[in-house]
C-alpha cells in the first residue's frame, strides 16, 4: 500500500516568503525521498531528492530536510515567486535498483502578491 | 536531446472503445513507469517495464489494462473497452534503470472517456 501522505492539501504564502511543504512517510524501511514539482497541463518535475543516510540536502532555492526518528519529510522554498505556484508532491522510491516512486497525495502551493 | 515523449496529449473515448496511449523514452532509457493520476489526486503506480519484459505490474488492473515494451518502437498501454472510471491523466516516466539517475517523467495523456 501507500505509505506516503502529505500534512496539508494546500498552503498559501505571501511572494517572497519561505515556504514549507510538510511529508510523512510509514515505511521506515524507506531509503530515498524525491520532491516533484507538477505544474498545471504538465508532468512531474524533479526538484531535490536526499538518501536514507542524510538529514538535509540544499539545491538552489530549495532545501529537503529528512527526520527519520518521526519520519518526516520536509521541503523548504527560499523566497518564493510566482513561478512556484504548482503541486507538490513528495516520493518515496529503492535507490539501490531501478523500481517503481510511490506518490503521496500532494500539496498545493499558491502564492500571494 | 528530446525528452520523454507521450502522445497523444488528449484522447476521447466512447464507453465501450478500447484506447492506446504510446510512450516513448529518452535516448538511452530502458525503463519505463506508467503512472495514472486522477484529478486532485497523486501519481499511482501502475506498471514497470523493461524493453520486451513486464518487471512489476502489481499496479495494474488486471482486467482490460495491458502494457508492453517492444525491442523496437514506444511502450503501449492499452485500455480495452474504456469505461468513465478510466478517465484520468497517465503518465510515462523513463530511466536508466541505474538507482534514480535519469528518471523523468513525459506531458501526460489526458483520456476523456464519454
Amino acid at each position: 500500500g501507500e505509505s506516503v501522505g502529505l500534512h496539508l492539501p494546500t498552503l498559501s504564502v505571501q511572494e517572497g516568503d519561505n515556504s514549507i511543504i510538510n511529508c510523512a512517510y510509514s515505511n521506515s524501511a524507506s531509503d530515498y525521498f524525491i520532491w516533484y514539482k507538477q505544474e498545471s497541463g504538465k508532468g512531474p518535475q524533479f526538484i531535490i531528492d536526499i538518501r536514507s543516510n542524510m538529514d538535509k540536502r540544499q539545491g538552489q532555492r530549495v532545501t529537503v530536510l529528512l527526520n527519520k526518528t518521526v519520519k518526516h519529510l520536509s521541503l523548504q522554498i527560499a523566497a518564493t515567486q510566482p513561478g512556484d505556484s504548482a503541486v507538490y508532491f513528495c516520493a518515496e522510491g529503492g535507490y539501490s535498483s531501478a523500481s517503481k516512486i510511490i506518490f503521496g497525495s500532494g500539496t498545493r502551493l499558491s502564492i500571494r502578491p | 536531446n528530446a525528452g520523454v515523449m507521450q502522445n497523444p496529449r488528449h484522447l476521447v473515448r466512447r464507453r465501450g472503445q478500447e484506447a492506446r496511449l504510446r510512450c516513448s523514452p529518452m535516448k538511452g532509457h530502458s525503463h519505463v513507469y506508467w503512472y495514472r493520476q486522477l484529478p486532485e489526486e497523486g501519481l499511482k503506480f501502475m506498471v514497470y517495464l523493461q524493453k520486451e519484459n513486464i518487471i512489476d505490474e502489481s499496479g495494474m488492473p488486471k482486467e482490460r489494462f495491458s502494457a508492453e515494451f517492444p525491442k523496437e518502437g514506444p511502450s503501449i498501454l492499452r485500455i480495452q473497452q474504456v469505461v468513465r472510471g478510466d478517465s484520468a491523466a497517465y503518465f510515462c516516466a523513463s530511466s536508466r534503470g541505474q538507482g534514480r539517475d535519469g528518471y523523468t517523467f513525459g506531458s501526460g495523456t489526458r483520456l476523456t472517456v464519454v
